[in-house]
């Protein structure tokens, strides 16, 4: 069973740049979202995607955006990198379209570790 | 605004020293309440889903429990390869999780 992938693994950007990182879901799984996690912190939440379609977002800027694809990858985009965009970004994984009981459980990928100098 | 704590930040036990984490939240509407373990560089591993006061789940070593303003980690005679960073997490109304900061458990032979 695979789980969440994630690529690449790491990446050094920039000032400026812009990045595109992307994630495949666990099998099974219709929904995903993406999470920004700095040094020291718990994970925050950045958005959601659900039928191809943003469900939700958290508290980040439009230079953040995503899409997802028919067969339910995504991929996470960042314009005008800046510093403090330095973080590993997690993706995780969940079903939407399913029984209650698994809805709620999320599976997270390996990450991304973006640098930006 | 939806809240998240964990104390305490970190945590250093000796092997067999049994100890508790604790998670504090102040969410409306709350979905249910997730625990993980993070290795370093690495994304967070699901342990347990709790969804209503009172309900309590075990895993080998741990045993999760839950109120209504708080969830304990308890952690029964601990072994050094339990060493990690334990998040605690809320899905609140719609599918948004809230995290903690979580707490950096070191376990010493």
């Amino acid at each position: 069973d695979a789980g969440v992938t994630q690529s690449p693994t790491h990446l050094i950007k920039t000032r400026g740049q812009q990045v595109t990182l992307r994630c495949s879901p666990k099998s099974g799984h219709d929904t995903v979202s993406w999470y920004q996690q700095a040094l020291g912190q718990g994970p925050q939440f950045i958005f959601q995607y659900y039928e191809e379609e943003e469900r939700q977002r958290g508290n980040f800027p439009d230079r953040f955006s995503g899409h997802q694809f028919p067969n339910y990858s995504s991929e996470l985009n960042v314009n005008a990198l800046l510093l403090g965009d330095s973080a590993l970004y997690l993706c995780a994984s969940s079903l939407t379209s399913g029984r209650a009981v698994m809805r709620n459980e999320q599976f997270f990928g390996p990450g991304t570790r973006l640098t930006v100098l | 605004e939806d809240q998240v704590t964990q104390s305490p930040e970190a945590l250093r036990l000796q092997e067999g020293e049994s100890s508790s984490l604790n998670c504090s939240y102040t969410v409306s509407g709350l979905r249910g309440l997730f625990w993980y373990r993070q290795d370093p560089g690495k994304g967070p591993e699901f342990l347990f889903t709790l969804y209503s006061a009172g309900e309590e789940k075990e895993k080998e070593r741990l045993k999760a429990t839950l109120t209504k303003k708080e969830s304990f980690l308890h952690i029964t005679a601990p072994k050094p390869e339990d060493s990690a960073t334990y998040l605690c997490a809320v899905q609140v109304s719609g599918q948004n999780f809230v995290f903690g900061p979580g707490t950096r458990l070191s376990v010493l032979p």
